[in-house]
């Protein structure tokens, strides 16, 4: 079936380190698979941070930024600078692009930024 | 920014018992979707539904889950009668348009606890 594997947490950093979070996929199933970055901040649901529905394409939000790679199966998130607030659980996703809404999420990957 | 509320955040019960857990996605969402999270496990899709009807469901999708809206209301998924694999966190998602093309909003889940 479908997979996703991301960086195993906790992951400390400090503000204005530098930040990457890895993402593979296997996805056995879809031939075009869609990638997404959701992120849960404290107290809040699941949100969307990034989407790419394209191959060899970037996709960016609040200073992170992701490339979807089809030769390596990979969605790395990136940030050149955290912030305290970037501390939450990220997830890294992939789901049909025939579409129902079916994601395949990663494990999450606690990232806690320290001042 | 838009928020999907969930009732209960945790219930307790007996096996065999009837549970109901409520959904209240964002306004003018169309689409509604619930996954479940077992502790320490990835979060997985159970099923999605639109304009009353399920379009899609995953094999943990039991004979004993259900799921409807009724009439604009809450969004529920029903499970009857309960057994002991049945304990997670359950998350509600809403989107307006289907998922991989719009941005589902998530819960922030409600805890199952069957004794």
């Amino acid at each position: 079936g479908d997979s996703v594997t991301q960086t195993e947490g906790p992951v400390t950093v400090s503000e204005s380190e530098s930040l990457i979070i890895n993402c593979t996929y296997s996805a056995t199933s879809i031939a075009y698979p869609n990638l997404f970055w959701y992120v849960r901040y404290p107290g809040e649901g699941l949100q969307l941070l990034l989407k790419v529905i394209t191959a060899g394409q970037k996709g960016s939000s609040r200073g992170f930024e992701a490339t979807y790679n089809k030769e390596t199966t990979s969605f790395h998130l990136q940030k050149a600078s955290v912030q305290e607030s970037d501390s939450a659980v990220y997830y890294c996703a992939l789901g049909d692009s025939t579409n129902t809404g079916k994601l395949t999420f990663g494990d999450g990957t606690v990232l806690t930024v320290k001042p | 920014g838009p928020k999907v509320l969930q009732i209960p955040s945790h219930q307790i019960i007996d096996m065999g018992q009837m549970v109901t857990l409520n959904c209240d996605p964002v306004s003018n969402h169309l689409y509604f979707y619930w996954y479940k999270q077992i502790l320490g496990q990835q979060m997985e899709f159970l099923v999605n539904f639109y304009n009353g009807k399920v379009m899609e469901k995953s094999k943990l999708f039991k004979d004993q889950f259900s799921v409807e809206r009724p009439d604009g209301s809450y969004f529920t998924l029903k499970i009857q009668p309960t057994a002991l694999e049945d304990s997670a966190v359950y998350f509600c998602a809403s989107s307006w348009t289907i998922a991989n093309t719009g941005q589902l909003y998530f819960g922030e889940g409600s805890k199952l606890t069957v004794l």
